[in-house]
């Protein structure tokens, strides 16, 4: 399913850069959230936007800025990174928030390497 | 701590047979649950879902059981094909208007053929 587009899927860089992570959905969907996986661990929420509007911060450090342009677009903005920020990063979407029938769909991940 | 467990980090079947998959949790103010399934470089798929109020979903060779009062579920694939092999994830859900989803941290399905 490509419904979810993720880019870039791999990205190296020095704790000192500044890059971003892209998502697009193609499903019409209204809620976009951005997750962590790291090594040996479960998938953390990190992000969550209902129609552009952020509705959820997990205790995200302020390295990580997200940005919702529309419902399509979810950015995650990078810069001063720890090498303990090396993961998986997810973007997932769903229709709308508080439907348990309603799943979320993942795009396929930027794996992010800090050097 | 971990609200959702997937104490079972591998599993291996045979072609054919039922694969059972465990998931247990702890938060009694989950709603709903969901297993995804996931191959390496790709993102994880959804695959079945249950609310709390059911005991059980089937959809096709996929059945998700309930036990509210174990606080536990399972996903049974039957028969079980050597396309199922991926890592499976159980969620689940908090009640209310969020849509915030608790991973476990898998399990690593192999099909034999």
């Amino acid at each position: 399913e490509t419904g979810v587009t993720q880019t870039p899927r791999h990205l190296v860089m020095g704790m000192t850069n500044k890059k971003s992570l892209k998502c697009e959905q193609h499903l019409g969907h209204n809620a976009m959230y951005w997750y962590k996986q790291s090594a040996k661990k479960p998938l953390e929420l990190m992000f969550v936007y209902n129609f552009k509007e952020q509705t959820e911060n997990n205790s995200v450090p302020s390295r990580f800025s997200p940005e919702c342009p529309n419902s399509s677009h979810l950015f995650l903005h990078l810069h001063t990174l720890q090498p303990e920020d090396s993961a998986l990063y997810l973007c997932a979407s769903s229709q709308r928030l508080g439907g348990g029938d309603q799943p979320q769909h993942f795009g396929d991940g930027t794996r992010l390497s800090i050097l | 701590d971990q609200q959702v467990k997937q104490n079972s980090p591998s599993l291996s079947v045979q072609e054919g047979r039922i694969s059972i998959l465990n998931c247990d949790y702890t938060n009694s103010m989950f709603d709903y649950f969901l297993w995804y399934k996931k191959y390496p470089a790709e993102g994880p798929t959804f695959l079945i879902s249950i609310s709390s109020i059911k005991d059980k979903n089937e959809d096709g060779r996929f059945t998700v059981f309930l036990n509210k009062s174990a606080k536990h579920l399972s996903l049974h694939i039957v028969p079980s094909q050597p396309g199922d092999s991926a890592v499976y994830f159980c969620a689940a859900k908090i009640g209310g208007a969020t849509n915030k989803l608790i991973f476990g941290t898998g399990t690593l399905l192999a099909v034999q053929p």
